[in-house]
């Protein structure tokens, strides 16, 4: 049983064309909802928590949502630098993680 | 510079061959814990450690041990390499607080032949 899962896969944008990411998760005890972001050969890089259902936090092009069931990681206007995947993960029972497999985003010049 | 460090960055080991994966953090966290990353699955917990001399099973915590004597250091240690447990392998570290943003080490590439 999935306890998050992200859509779509993979993404493929136009420079300026805006878009979401989509995370799902079914985990009860949530204790946060984080969104990183993971370029080829690194480890993820910290983004965003969010706490409660209507929770909103921005940086730059990036905007986390947040609902009872999901969360949205709406990019505004990508660039290229923006191109990596995005993981969402989901903390519950205090100390534990469960992440979802991922979308890879691919913006184009 | 505030930093996860593991080493080493890449390994490649026979069956049954015991090794370690060490992990050092400067940030003086309380909350540590070890990741795989596998195609398709997405990163999924080993194990993790709320602070020295304490820690707990994460979601995949068969063929791996851990140890946390000191706040700094959580090595990765498997005793018996299986080929199922090549991977890319991730610690992290965090703050304890009402949610732990996780600051993650640049990963250790096995391979387990």
């Amino acid at each position: 049983e999935d306890q998050v899962t992200q859509s779509p896969e993979a993404l493929r944008l136009q420079e300026g064309e805006s878009s979401s990411l989509n995370c799902s998760y079914t985990v009860s005890g949530l204790r946060g909802l984080f969104w990183y972001r993971q370029d080829p050969g690194k480890g993820p890089e910290f983004l965003f928590t969010l706490y409660s259902a209507g929770e909103e936090k921005e940086k730059e092009r990036l905007k986390a949502t947040l609902t009872k069931k999901e969360s949205f990681l709406h990019i505004t206007a990508p660039k290229p630098e923006d191109s990596a995947t995005y993981l969402c993960a989901v903390q519950w029972n205090f100390n534990k993680f469960y992440f979802g497999s991922g979308t890879k985003l691919n913006v184009k010049p | 510079e505030a930093q996860v460090t593991q080493n080493p960055r890449y390994l490649i080991t026979v069956t049954g061959k015991k090794l370690t994966v060490t992990c050092s953090q400067n940030m003086n966290h309380e909350y540590m814990s070890w990741y795989r990353q596998d195609p398709g699955l997405g990163l999924r917990q080993i194990y993790y450690s709320m602070n020295v001399e304490v820690t707990d099973k994460g979601d995949v915590p068969e063929g791996y041990k851990v140890s946390r004597k000191e706040k700094r250091n959580f090595p990765l240690i498997l005793e018996s390499p299986s080929p199922n447990q090549t991977s890319l392998y991730f610690c992290a570290s965090s703050f304890s607080g009402r949610a732990y943003e996780q600051y993650f080490g640049p990963g250790t590439r096995l391979t387990v032949t």
